[in-house]
């Protein structure tokens, strides 16, 4: 079956500590994004990477990092300087990051940071 | 700055009704705007996406229609069964910064 996967499901850490979520795609798309979804509150755009070793920050980066090294996977490094990491994350990509191409999201990763 | 509202935040209603949730937005310049069905602590799944060319777009028991001028979309769920309980969310995608911007989400609930 082709998707998006997102690992892992839960995720929980010690305020001060960095944190990686993975995300993996098979479906070929070369475009992919991080969301974050807090309650309440719309989905907000953190970075996103129309292809291979390119991204660009979304709305809110401050605090984040990613890695394109391959066209399925793109992982959301959360750091130390992010100052409210707890929330929903969530993964997504399109075949291509232009105007009419639809978004295909994963399950989630919910990050507890205490 | 374009900015998403759906109204209204939730709704509860009994099995076999028909429904209507309303999403509006401020800048009419716009590639698409998609649906999606969130269940509770999982990602998005895609219902519909009209291009901005489309009044509507169908799929089922849904039927999503878009009016660019005055900023509306409706998304219409004929005959609600308990499994289409769920969060809606619409989002759009604006010529302006080639970016889908999600509005807050309607909670329908749909009870036996």
């Amino acid at each position: 079956d082709g998707g998006i996967t997102q690992s892992p499901k839960y995720l929980f850490r010690k305020e001060g500590q960095n944190v990686t979520l993975s995300c993996e795609q098979n479906l070929n798309h070369d475009a992919m994004y991080w969301y974050r979804q807090d309650p309440g509150q719309g989905l907000r755009l953190i970075y996103y990477s129309q292809i291979v070793n390119d991204f660009q920050k979304g709305d809110i980066a401050e605090g984040y990092s990613v890695s394109r090294e391959k066209k399925e996977s793109f992982p959301l490094t959360v750091t130390s300087a992010q100052k409210n990491p707890t929330a929903f994350y969530l993964c997504a990509s399109s075949i291509a990051d232009r105007g009419n191409s639809p978004l295909h999201f994963g399950n989630g990763t919910r990050l507890t940071v205490t | 700055k374009q900015e998403v509202t759906q109204i209204p935040a939730a709704l509860s209603v009994p099995e076999g009704e028909n429904l209507v949730l309303n999403c509006s937005f401020t800048d009419s310049a716009i590639y698409n705007l998609q649906w999606f069905r969130q269940d509770p602590g999982k990602g998005l799944t895609s219902l519909l996406l009209i291009q901005s060319s489309q009044r509507e777009q169908t799929s089922g028991r849904l039927n999503a229609s878009l009016d660019k001028s005055s900023g509306r979309s409706t998304l219409y769920i004929a005959a609600s069964q308990p499994g289409d309980s769920a969060t809606y969310l619409c989002a759009v995608r604006s010529y302006n910064t080639d970016k889908l911007i999600f509005g807050t989400g309607t909670r329908l609930q749909v009870f036996p």
